[in-house]
């Protein structure tokens, strides 16, 4: 398989643009995440999704941020207008049982 | 409430050495699994090792093994012959299964350099 995919690898952006992040799971898993790791916060879950619906999305930070599982085999993370403090690492990860998978990673500057 | 806490910010350890990463957790289910990830410099999370939490008999890959202590709730990973390539940040996990849905709890990690 062949895992979790993950787009853009990274991405610099001027604060207040929007940015969108892609995840593609792996197929046949049925819960994808959105996390965000930083220096300061380590890693942090930010919303869940189980067969394509929201379960817990109490870790996204505001409402700037938004995410969506269209389908089985797609997501997004959206943040709209982007600031200097969303500044990190995404990654997406996807389970079907108990053991989650994560992707590279995103790596997000924002400017 | 349920924490997973790694309680060794940092560690070093000698080249073809044995290290051992401690990791205690807090939960009052009886459900669950627990596992450590790596993660490189490249910032990829890797699976290295998981443990059912109703099976007695301690996880082993290759030279990771863990020591579980359900009545304790702890889980520590041990490292044998280290290799340089082990270097990374080191995260302990739980899932608690409820209701069909998953609840994963990370803790804050374990930086481990191994020193050549």
């Amino acid at each position: 398989d062949a895992g979790v995919i993950q787009s853009p690898r990274h991405e610099v952006t001027e604060m207040g643009q929007e940015v969108t992040l892609r995840c593609k799971p792996i197929s046949g898993h049925n819960s994808l995440f959105w996390y965000r790791q930083t220096m300061m916060r380590g890693l942090e879950l930010l919303i869940y999704f189980n067969n394509n619906v929201p379960i817990d999305d109490s870790g996204m930070p505001e409402d700037r941020f938004s995410a969506k599982m269209p389908n089985a085999s797609f997501s997004t993370l959206k943040i709209q207008p982007s600031e200097p403090r969303d500044s990190a690492v995404y990654f997406c990860a996807s389970s079907f049982w108990d053991t989650i998978y994560f992707g590279e990673g995103s790596w997000l500057t924002v400017v | 409430a349920q924490t997973v806490t790694q309680s060794q910010p940092e560690m070093s350890v000698q080249e073809a050495e044995t290290v051992t990463l401690s990791c205690t957790y807090d939960t009052s289910e009886n459900n669950y699994y627990l596992f450590w990830y790596k993660q490189p410099p490249s910032r990829q999370m890797i699976l290295v090792i998981r443990q059912e939490a109703y099976k007695q008999q301690n996880a082993t890959e290759n030279r990771f093994s863990v020591n579980f202590q359900k009545a304790a709730k702890s889980f520590s990973l041990k490292i044998s012959d280290s290799q340089l390539g082990d270097t990374a940040m080191y995260f302990c996990a739980f899932i608690l299964t409820t209701s069909g849905t998953y609840k994963y709890i990370f803790g804050t990690g374990t930086r481990l350099k191994v020193l050549a």
